[in-house]
C-alpha cells in the first residue's frame, strides 16, 4: 500500500535555530516528490519538486533531499524565522496506482517558531 | 498573474442542507482538483477534472459531486450534509494532470465549512 509518512508530528524550535523534517514513503513507481507549506488558515504553497534524479533542491532557507534508493527526504530550514510557523507537508507522485489522482499525502509536520 | 480563488470563505450550514463551493483556477490551467483536509486525515483526495471532464475520483460517497465548465472554472457540491463533512475543501490547478507531472499544483486558500 503506497504511504507517506512524516515525522515529527510536531515541532517546536526557537528563531533562528535549525530544524530537520523527515518524509519516509512507499509509492512505487516513484515520479516526483513535493514540499508543501501551509500556513493557518491558509492553502498549500509549493516549495519544491523532486524527480528521481534530483538529490538536493533549495528555496531561500529550504533545502529538500532525496534518497530515492532509502525512499526517503527531508527538508531543511535554516536560521528559522517566525514567519516559518506553519505545517509541511510532504507529497509523492506515482507514474501509476497511488492514489487516485496519482499523489499520495503525508499528514504533515507543525512547524512552531518561538521568540 | 491571480492565483486560485476559492468562495467563499467560510460557510455555516446545517445537516441535510446541500452547499456549492466554487474554485476559479489560475488562467491558463486546465486540471482542476478537490481535496478534503481535516485535522486527524491530512488532506484526501475528492476529484479530479480536466477540460470539463471528471479524471478521477476518490473515494467518497456520491454525496459529492463536481462540475468544471468551459472557462475551467469549477464547482463542488455535497448534498444532505452530515456532521462529518465539517473540514476545509482546497482546490488545487495546475497545467497537467497531476499524475506523472513534474507541475506543481497550485492551491486556493480554501473554503472552511461548518456543519451544525
Amino acid at each position: 500500500k503506497n504511504q507517506v509518512e512524516q515525522s515529527p508530528q510536531s515541532l517546536i524550535i526557537l528563531e533562528g535555530k535549525n530544524c530537520t523534517l523527515q518524509c519516509n514513503y512507499t509509492v512505487s513507481p516513484f515520479s516526483n516528490l513535493r514540499w508543501y507549506k501551509q500556513d493557518t488558515g491558509r492553502g498549500p504553497v509549493s516549495l519544491t519538486i523532486m524527480t528521481f534524479s534530483e538529490n538536493t533542491k533549495s528555496n531561500g532557507r529550504y533545502t529538500a533531499t532525496l534518497d530515492a534508493d532509502t525512499k526517503q527526504s527531508s527538508l531543511h530550514i535554516t536560521a528559522s524565522q517566525l514567519s516559518d510557523s506553519a505545517s509541511y507537508i510532504c507529497v509523492v507522485s506515482a507514474l501509476s496506482g497511488g492514489g487516485a489522482d496519482g499523489l499520495t499525502f503525508g499528514k504533515g509536520t507543525h512547524l512552531i517558531i518561538q521568540p | 498573474k491571480a492565483g486560485v480563488t476559492q468562495t467563499p470563505r467560510y460557510l455555516i450550514k446545517t445537516r441535510g442542507q446541500q452547499v456549492t463551493l466554487s474554485c476559479s483556477p489560475i488562467s491558463g490551467h486546465r486540471s482542476v482538483s478537490w481535496y478534503q483536509q481535516t485535522p486527524g486525515q491530512g488532506l484526501q483526495f475528492l476529484f479530479e477534472y480536466f477540460s470539463e471532464t471528471q479524471r478521477n475520483k476518490g473515494n467518497f460517497p456520491g454525496r459529492f459531486s463536481g462540475r468544471q465548465f468551459s472557462n475551467s472554472r469549477s464547482e463542488m457540491n455535497v448534498s444532505t450534509l452530515e456532521l462529518g463533512d465539517s473540514a476545509l475543501y482546497l482546490c488545487a490547478s495546475s497545467l497537467f494532470s497531476p499524475r506523472g507531472s513534474n507541475q506543481p499544483q497550485h492551491f486556493g486558500d480554501g473554503t472552511r465549512l461548518s456543519i451544525l
